[in-house]
């Protein structure tokens, strides 16, 4: 059982690029959201989605898309990166309101925006 | 004002103490409490979690939520240096977007 797999580990990008950040899990959870850990800020969400073809916004969406075509894959795009979106991005899956299993994290992607 | 706070530490410990963890929080929706557990470099891991009011043990960890003072606290007993890690409380009302505090250092000293 693989769990969420977040790929890539590490990017560095350039001011105006845009990136696909993949998230994959393989638990057939319902929910999927991405977050961005920054210093002092603790875990932000940007996007979630509670089941393939619907995904709502969080608190920090600007910059951001994602779209949900299967149970299995939430990628999330930058648009035009900017260095504020220097951060570390998780992704994470839980069952559909099931509280015995929280959120399962994936390891995450250290992005960097030059 | 930020919907979760919470001291980010550090926190300093001898092996064996008694440590306490706390968040308080503004929305008086918030009826789902968990705490995640986060070593460095690596994704958070789901610790306990409870629901609404009251406490709830898991072996040496409790969790206790006190809803009429806005306030969550997380209780490590006999602890030990595996402990050392980042102790994050996150809370929604509707489990579908959680809000985090943003993290309380812990080291515990052998």
């Amino acid at each position: 059982n693989a769990g969420v797999t977040q790929t890539p580990k590490f990017q560095v990008l350039k001011t105006g690029q845009s990136m696909t950040l993949q998230c994959a899990q393989d638990m057939n959870h319902e929910y999927m959201s991405w977050y961005r850990q920054d210093p002092g800020m603790g875990l932000r969400l940007i996007h979630y989605s509670v089941g393939a073809g619907i995904t709502d916004q969080g608190e920090v969406p600007n910059g951001y898309n994602v779209s949900r075509s299967t149970t299995e894959d939430f990628p999330l795009r930058l648009l035009s990166a900017a260095p504020s979106q220097t951060s570390v991005y998780f992704c994470a899956s839980t069952p559909s309101g099931d509280l015995n299993y929280g959120y399962t994290f994936g390891s995450g992607t250290r992005l960097t925006v030059v | 004002q930020k919907e979760v706070e919470q001291d980010p530490g550090p926190l300093s410990v001898p092996e064996g103490a008694i440590v306490s963890l706390n968040c308080t929080y503004s929305n008086s929706a918030f009826q789902y409490f968990m705490w995640y557990r986060q070593y460095s470099r690596k994704g958070p891991e789901l610790l306990m979690y409870t629901y609404s009011s009251g406490n709830k043990e898991d072996g040496r960890f409790t969790a206790q939520v006190d809803k009429s003072s806005k306030y969550i606290s997380l209780f490590i007993r006999d602890s030990q240096p595996s402990d050392s890690a980042t102790y994050l409380c996150a809370m929604s009302y509707n489990f579908n977007k959680f809000y985090f505090g943003s993290g309380t250092k812990l080291n515990v000293k052998p």
